[in-house]
C-alpha cells in the first residue's frame, strides 16, 4: 500500500532562518506531487506542484522555493523566512489516473518567530 | 480559474442528527471531479466522499451522501446519525478531469465548515 511521510511535524524558527521541509511517498512510481499552505481561517492554497523529476510548477509567487530531486521526494525550502510564512503546510500526491483523488501527509506546523 | 465556497464557517448538529454541509463551485469545464475531505484536530485530511461530473446518481458512502446538482454547480454533504467523532473541519474541493494537463489534477480547496457535535 501507498503512504506518504513528511516531516517535521512541529518547527518553530526565527526571521531570516532557512527551511526544509520533507516529503516522501513509498508504494507507489511517478505520483504527482504537491505542497499546499493552509493559513487559519482559510482553505488549503496550493504552493508547488510536480509531474516528474525536476518539474516544478509555482502556483502563487512567495518566499518559498520546491524541489523534487528523485521521484517519490519533494522538498519544500526558503533562504530566508518571514512572518507571514507561518502556517501549517501538507505535502500530497496522486496518480495519473483520471479518477483518483489526492492522499495528505500529517502536516508541519511552521511558526515563524 | 475554478473557485469553490463554503458559506457556512460553522455548523453544530446534536448526536444522532443529520446535518448538511454546503458547497457551491464555479467552472466552465464539463467534466470534473468534486471531493469532501475531513480534517480533525489531528490535521491530517481525510477523504470523505467523491463525486465524478459525468455520473448523475448522488455518491453515498455509509452515512456521508452528497446532493450533486449540476446545473446549479453544488455539492452538498449530508452526514446522517452523526458521532462525536465526525467533529472536524469539512473542505469542498473541485479537480478538473485530467484531460488539460498533469497540472489540472491540482485541487482547488473552499476554506471550510468547522462541524461541532452536540452530545
Amino acid at each position: 500500500s501507498q503512504t506518504i511521510h513528511q516531516w517535521p511535524a512541529t518547527l518553530v524558527q526565527p526571521v531570516g532562518s532557512p527551511l526544509s521541509l520533507e516529503c516522501t511517498v513509498e508504494g507507489t512510481s511517478n505520483p504527482n506531487l504537491y505542497w499546499y499552505r493552509q493559513a487559519a481561517g482559510r482553505g488549503l492554497q496550493l504552493l508547488f506542484y510536480s509531474v516528474g523529476i525536476g518539474q516544478i510548477s509555482s502556483e502563487v509567487p512567495q518566499n518559498l522555493s520546491a524541489s523534487r530531486p528523485q521521484d517519490r521526494q519533494f522538498i519544500l525550502s526558503s533562504k530566508k523566512l518571514l512572518l507571514s510564512d507561518s502556517g501549517f503546510y501538507l505535502c500530497a500526491w496522486s496518480t495519473w489516473t483520471r479518477n483518483t483523488e489526492a492522499f495528505f501527509g500529517q502536516g508541519t506546523r511552521l511558526t515563524v518567530v | 480559474a475554478q473557485t469553490v465556497t463554503q458559506s457556512q464557517p460553522e455548523m453544530s448538529v446534536q448526536e444522532a442528527e443529520t446535518v448538511t454541509l454546503s458547497c457551491t463551485y464555479d467552472t466552465s469545464e464539463s467534466d470534473y471531479y468534486l471531493f469532501w475531505y475531513k480534517q480533525p484536530p489531528s490535521r491530517q485530511m481525510i477523504l470523505v466522499i467523491r463525486q465524478e461530473a459525468y455520473k448523475q446518481q448522488n455518491a453515498t458512502e455509509n452515512r456521508f451522501s452528497v446532493n450533486f446538482q449540476k446545473a446549479a454547480k453544488s455539492f452538498s454533504l449530508k452526514i446522517s446519525d452523526s458521532q462525536l467523532g465526525d467533529a472536524a473541519m469539512y473542505f469542498c474541493a473541485y479537480r478538473s478531469d485530467g484531460y488539460s494537463g498533469a497540472g489540472s489534477y491540482q485541487l482547488t480547496f473552499g476554506k471550510g465548515t468547522k462541524l461541532s457535535v452536540i452530545p
